[in-house]
């Protein structure tokens, strides 16, 4: 049983519109999430962090938007560029000091030039 | 800095064969982690250390899997005897401690398995 769900795993956006990337969470005690982005062939990097005493964090292009009474966040990038096409994970753990962080199966990301 | 290398990037073998994966931490980390991505259940932390020490070894799938970490700047997964349903890329990444925030995690590239 997922944890942590990323339901779309794939979206294709056109250059310089809005891309928003969904992730949903069922443990009620997770409050500290973040966004990595994987290239083929390459590890995981990471994004960007929100913790829970936030409901918006924001880096350039890219904002992460928590919403825990619904047990939802999600990540925008504005303008999409076509080299944000990547496989985007969510992952959630029980504290920012904690290391078993719980990862969502990832979400395709696709920006048409 | 050289990063988080992991060897083989690919590897093929036959059901029934020993598998052995190699990590490389970046130097001065004193965590390592494995991970293993599959279609079905995306990135599953598998086991990790603190200075060389299995800390969490929950996420082993089962006795087939092995990891050990011999010194501060190797450690090893082995799957004997290997099944096609641990056909996955597995991933190495380390930390250094005293960083609360999860992003200072590096992953390495992930070794490729497929067993036949």
């Amino acid at each position: 049983d997922q944890q942590v769900k990323q339901n779309s795993p794939s979206l294709s956006v056109q250059e310089g519109r809005i891309s928003i990337l969904n992730c949903d969470y069922t443990n009620s005690m997770f409050d500290y999430f973040l966004w990595y982005k994987k290239y083929p062939a390459e590890g995981p990097t990471f994004l960007i962090s929100i913790s829970s005493i936030k409901d918006k964090n924001e880096d350039g292009r890219f904002t992460v938007f928590l919403n825990k009474s619904a047990k939802h966040l999600s990540l925008h990038i504005v303008p999409s560029q076509p080299g944000d096409s990547a496989v985007y994970f969510c992952a959630a753990s029980e504290d920012n000091y904690g290391q078993n962080f719980v990862f969502g199966p990832g979400t395709r990301l696709s920006v048409l030039p | 800095d050289a990063g988080v290398i992991q060897s083989p990037r690919h590897e093929v073998t036959e059901m029934g064969q020993e598998v052995t994966l190699r990590c490389k931490p970046i130097s001065g980390h004193d965590y390592l982690f494995w991970y293993r991505q599959t279609m079905m259940r995306g990135l599953e932390l598998l086991i990790y250390f603190n200075n060389n020490v299995p800390i969490d070894d929950s996420g082993m799938p089962e006795d087939r899997f092995s990891a050990k970490m011999p010194n501060a700047s190797f450690s090893t997964l082995k799957i004997q005897p290997s099944e096609p349903r641990d056909s996955a890329v597995y991933f190495c990444a380390s930390r250094r401690s005293g960083t609360p925030n999860q992003e200072t995690q590096y992953f390495g590239p992930g070794t490729r398995l497929l067993v036949l």
